[in-house]
């Protein structure tokens, strides 16, 4: 499973893009990429995740390089109430039984007005 | 969009007591997990549970820890003798097969 390094804290502003980028040098060919986000008190909330090149859903965009060493989680036009924790996971691709995550610490987003 | 339903959202205890948290997974899920997180710190993966059995444990989830699924509907995580390290928000997640978890709100247990 691919250790992930992001940054621990990030500030932004309401109606900006912001991009999170997360590092994965590690990462092996059946990892993929999967980010979560939190709220205090709250259980995580899946976000987005992807192989490689980008994926878009309708809350955020994952941008995953040739390489896969790293990886940028993009929201476009955040609010306040984006204001969260967002880990970057690797995990298994596919198959099997196990779905075992290891998180870190995560990037602590805070939006401003 | 469905729900991962946790009871009770707040436990308190006293060290040395069994507890009980109780999750109910989403219906048509096959996979099922126990993370815990300890006020300010990562996320623990605890157990992850599959066609009746557990596939795999963490070093934290010792004899102490045990899970159940008793009637096709709960998720239970038992501790027998609870102690203080104990204390932290326990999240059941499951998933339906593909890589996706759905967490739900946590039970925040404290130990005295």
């Amino acid at each position: 499973l691919a250790k992930t390094t992001q940054p621990i804290s990030m500030d932004s502003y309401e109606g900006q893009e912001v991009n999170i980028t997360c590092s994965h040098n590690n990462i092996a060919t059946n990892d993929y990429i999967t980010w979560y986000q939190q709220f205090p008190s709250q259980g995580p909330r899946f976000i987005i995740q992807g192989y490689k090149t980008k994926v878009t859903n309708e809350v955020a965009s994952l941008f995953i390089p040739a390489d896969r060493k790293s990886s940028t989680l993009s929201l476009p036009r955040v609010s306040l109430s984006d204001t969260a924790v967002y880990y970057c996971l690797g995990n298994l691709r596919g198959g099997g039984n196990n779905r075992k995550l290891i998180w870190g610490l995560g990037t602590s987003l805070a939006v401003n007005p | 969009e469905p729900e991962v339903t946790q009871t009770p959202s707040h436990q308190v205890t006293q060290m040395g007591q069994e507890v009980i948290l109780r999750c109910v997974p989403i219906s048509n899920h096959l996979y099922f997990y126990w993370y815990r997180q300890i006020l300010g710190q990562k996320v623990e993966f605890l157990v992850s549970f599959y066609n009746n059995e557990i596939s795999e444990k963490s070093e934290i989830f010792d004899d102490q820890f045990s899970v159940e699924r008793p009637d096709g509907s709960n998720f239970t995580l038992k501790i027998r003798s609870t102690k203080l390290e104990d204390s932290a928000m326990y999240f059941c997640a499951s998933a339906a097969g593909n890589e996706k978890l759905f967490f739900g709100s946590g039970t925040q247990l404290s130990v005295l």
